[in-house]
């Protein structure tokens, strides 16, 4: 069975501080997104990381995709109130017909 | 900005009900699926579709229904609906080519089965 696993599941901080949220497999992957859900919506795409080793920034928010395909993480700098919501990362893997894998998500809430 | 309904967005029914959950896209994609979403648990996939006339069972194994006469029309069906069906469902579409997967989504179905 494929896993992504996701740390941690949530997080509560005050804005304008850091945090890093964290998505771990045993599995490679062609290519891995993270999506953000807000209460009473479905998930939105961020990101979609496809090469080892890849840093994408989307303002505030940076994202790595691990050398081996394995793992990924998503770094926030200075949390506004804004970016509380469910952050759910999602795999697709080699052999799965672009099925997407998905990780349990990260409910983070910043306070103001 | 996606554009794929869900319908409704929120029911509340009794044991043994029918209920169809209706879902469109407007996008033209050939792909459409249905997922769970349960707090803190992965989504789990319920059906997909490739195109008109193609329904799959996904991973999680459902007493639900789909049908996909057309292609932007997705809609999901339980015959008798039980309390272990409450959940939000979740309606997504992509392009069928391509390799990264990127899904859109509908704002969800909230069923509550009393």
């Amino acid at each position: 069975t494929q896993l992504l696993e996701q740390s941690p599941q949530f997080l509560s901080i005050q804005e304008g501080e850091n945090l890093t949220v964290y998505c771990n497999s045993s599995s490679v992957f062609s290519s891995l997104q993270w999506y953000r859900q807000e209460p009473g919506e479905g998930p939105v795409l961020l990101v979609t990381v496809v090469t080892g080793g890849e840093v994408k920034k989307l303002k505030r928010l940076t994202f790595q995709f691990g050398d081996a395909r394995k793992d990924s993480s998503l770094h926030i700098t200075a949390a506004q109130p804004g970016d509380t919501g469910l952050y759910l990362c999602a795999g697709v893997a080699w052999d799965s017909n672009y099925q997407l894998i998905w990780g349990a998500g990260t409910k983070l809430i910043i306070k103001p | 900005e996606a554009d794929i309904y869900q319908t409704p967005r929120y029911l509340v029914i009794g044991t043994g009900k029918k209920i169809t959950l209706e879902c469109s896209q407007t996008m033209g994609h050939d792909k459409m699926y249905w997922y769970q979403q349960d707090p803190g648990m992965e989504l789990h996939l319920i059906h997909y579709s490739y195109g008109v006339n193609s329904t799959e069972k996904g991973d999680l194994s459902s007493e639900s229904t789909v049908s996909r006469i057309r292609t932007e029309h997705f809609p999901l069906t339980l015959e008798s609906a039980r309390p272990s069906h409450t959940s939000q469902y979740l309606c997504a579409s992509s392009e069928l080519a391509g390799n990264t997967g990127e899904l859109f989504f509908g704002e969800g179905s909230r069923l509550t089965v009393l």
